[in-house]
């Protein structure tokens, strides 16, 4: 049973547009949240991570927002730019961190 | 930085064969991990690693086995390659540096079964 799901498969937006990406959860323990970004033929490297005790983590062009209430996080990307089209995956983990669980996927096409 | 290594990008074998894909992670973590991604399904887990010689089987196991012997390097075993193996397999390493954990993943094997 699927733990984490990114429900759109796909999502194209323009350069310089934000770029929402979205995720759900359904297990209430977790606690600790990665998103991850992948190039075809190449590994998934870190993105961006936040603590369920926080609502809101920033880093450069990348937020990720946390709901907790809605088990839902999402990542926005803003500007975008033709770089950021890639796979995204969001992953959650319980509090030993020591397998995380990942959703199915959205594909960003930032069209210049 | 975390280097985990996968010793092949890309592999074709036959139907039946024996197949051993190698990880290595240079950091001295205790915590590897292999998934194969397949369009659709995300990362699916096929097995993982808390120790040498510990193994516990993740989502997907069959028709897989590992090999653990030594901390740096996880091994991933199809007994018979099939062609619904088909797939990229990733190697991961957990770190932990404070509050922030995560994977260290590798850079893929795309193997190919005919």
């Amino acid at each position: 049973d699927q733990q984490v799901k990114q429900n759109s498969p796909s999502l194209s937006v323009q350069e310089g547009r934000i770029s929402i990406l979205n995720c759900d959860y359904t297990n209430s323990m977790f606690d600790y949240f990665l998103w991850y970004k992948k190039y075809p033929a190449e590994g998934p490297t870190f993105l961006i991570s936040i603590s369920s005790i926080k609502d809101k983590n920033e880093d450069g062009r990348f937020t990720v927002f946390l709901n907790k209430s809605a088990k839902h996080l999402s990542l926005h990307i803003v500007p975008s730019q033709p770089g950021d089209s890639a796979v995204y995956f969001c992953a959650a983990s319980l509090n030993t961190g020591n397998q995380f669980y990942f959703g199915t996927g959205t594909s960003l096409t930032v069209i210049p | 930085d975390v280097k985990v290594t996968q010793s092949s990008r890309y592999l074709v074998k036959r139907t039946g064969e024996k197949v051993f894909l190698e990880c290595v992670q240079d950091m001295d973590h205790e915590n590897m991990f292999w998934y194969r991604q397949d369009p659709g399904l995300g990362l699916r887990l096929i097995y993982f690693s808390y120790d040498v010689k510990m193994k516990e089987k993740g989502d997907i196991p069959e028709g897989y086995s590992v090999s653990r012997e030594k901390k740096e390097r996880f091994s991933l075993i199809l007994e018979s390659a099939s062609t619904n193996q088909t797939s990229m397999y990733l190697c991961a390493s957990s770190f932990r540096t404070g509050n922030y954990y995560g994977y260290t993943f590798g850079s893929g094997t795309r193997l190919t079964v005919v």
